[in-house]
């Protein structure tokens, strides 16, 4: 079936590095995103979100890149900090639908 | 301000029990999900209300599993009866749908072990 970023790898980024994490979606008719961040033992936490209709989105030490094209998504963290170590998801939004299909996720580990 | 709610946190029982896992979500929020997270398959969705009303259920994985959302600030998530492949985290999320894109918020999951 379809299915958002499917892999798990993990990222290793010294502390103070910028880290890019990167996500595949496959329904080109998405028209909304989001990045989620999971600690162990909690719940996805809200990032950042973008719609089809930008191709960039800044927040606090993060910015999202949408590039339509190729159905690729990815997050962008400056300066990485310990308390960054996570799991991060992107999620796409099907059209018309309050559904959302969510990636097995990429593990950000920072090294001191 | 108050996330969503679950409970409990951690749930251990034997096959064959009934599980009931409960939400409370973030107040004002007209939309509920129920999702379930293994390693082997991520996160997946299982049900979600709108407004109280259940609008697609087509994730829920079997009979055994049903959701109710009698009002707007709680829901339940049962399963009767239990078997150990249920075992997982269930998180649930709440977002408002009014004025377009919203993202969803989560909380911090129930942890069911069946034996």
């Amino acid at each position: 079936g379809e299915s958002v970023g499917l892999h798990l790898p993990t990222l290793s980024v010294q502390e103070g590095d910028n880290s890019i994490i990167n996500c595949a979606y496959s329904n080109s008719a998405s028209d909304y995103f989001i990045w989620y961040k999971q600690e162990s033992g909690k719940g996805p936490q809200f990032i950042i979100d973008i719609r089809s209709n930008m191709d960039k989105r800044q927040g606090q030490r993060v910015t999202v890149l949408l590039n339509k094209t190729v159905k690729h998504l990815s997050l962008q963290i400056a300066a990485t900090q310990p308390g960054d170590s996570a799991v991060y998801f992107c999620a796409e939004r099907r059209p018309g639908t309050y559904k959302y299909i969510f990636g097995t996720g990429t593990r950000l580990k920072v090294l001191a | 301000d108050a996330g969503v709610i679950q409970s409990p946190r951690h749930e251990v029982t034997e096959m064959g029990q009934e599980v009931t896992l409960r939400c409370k979500p973030i107040s004002g929020h007209n939309s509920l999900f129920w999702y379930r997270q293994t390693m082997m398959r991520g996160l997946e969705l299982l049900i979600y209300f709108n407004n109280n009303v259940p609008i697609d259920d087509s994730g829920m994985p079997e009979d055994r599993f049903s959701a109710k959302m009698p009002n707007a600030s709680f829901s339940t998530l049962k399963i009767q009866p239990s078997e150990p492949r249920d075992s997982a985290v269930y998180f649930c999320a709440s977002s408002s749908q009014q004025g377009g894109n919203q993202p969803q918020h989560f909380g911090d999951g129930t942890r069911l072990s069946i034996l």
